[in-house]
């Protein structure tokens, strides 16, 4: 019940385009959700987090797409870029995340110029 | 600001060793997270400790793992007699209530 399950493993886009990656959960009492970036050899950044009252939240070309009902939340990308070719990682947490995240699994995308 | 930091950023190690992994958060960060990643996976939680409370040892994957704080900043990971599936890059992150702030980590090798 606390696992975070992420797709895709790995995605390939086109400078330009819309990469989209998404997250599902089950533990409905997480009410805490970010998004990771991870370079290789650097620790995860803080991307983007939304909460669970709110459907969408947007920071610059970052978007988080959030579905209570379903429980599950995407990332959308837009205008990508080659320096955005990094690994993602979503996570879930409980008490607006002051407790331990729960990660899922990471996809790794590249944008191609 | 500084952001947080670890130390060693890297750690060669011989099965059966002890090791010491350091975090430096934030300053005026009261949370601090204990985080493993294995090659090419996502994070395992460890350990967090808030504030003066009792931490949460709860990820903790044996008694061989353990971990203090000390006078509410610094943070020591150690890890005793050390496995070869020890190997991993060991994160640390700090947070002021929500996001958390990760560290670069440190990358366990165990021979």
């Amino acid at each position: 019940q606390q696992q975070v399950k992420q797709s895709p493993q790995s995605l390939i886009v086109q400078k330009g385009g819309i990469p989209i990656i998404n997250c599902a959960y089950e533990n409905t009492a997480f009410d805490y959700f970010p998004w990771y970036q991870q370079f290789p050899g650097k620790g995860p950044a803080l991307l983007i987090a939304i909460r669970p009252d709110v459907s969408e939240k947007k920071e610059g070309r970052f978007t988080i797409s959030f579905n209570k009902s379903a429980k599950q939340f995407s990332l959308h990308i837009m205008d990508s870029q080659p320096g955005d070719s990094a690994t993602y990682f979503c996570a879930a947490g409980l008490n607006m995340g002051r407790r331990a995240l729960t990660f899922g699994s990471g996809t790794r995308l590249q944008v191609q110029p | 600001g500084a952001g947080v930091s670890q130390s060693p950023s890297n750690k060669v190690t011989e099965k059966g060793k002890d090791v010491e992994l350091r975090c430096d958060p934030i300053s005026g960060h009261t949370a601090l997270y204990w985080y493993r990643q294995s090659l090419g996976q996502g994070l395992e939680f460890l350990i967090y400790f808030q504030g003066n409370s009792a931490p949460d040892k709860s990820g903790l994957p044996s008694d061989r793992f353990s971990a203090e704080r000390t006078g509410g900043s610094v943070s020591t990971l150690t890890i005793q007699r050390t496995q070869q599936e020890d190997s991993a890059v060991y994160l640390c992150a700090s947070s002021m209530g929500g996001g958390q702030y990760f560290g670069p980590g440190t990358r366990l090798t165990v021979t």
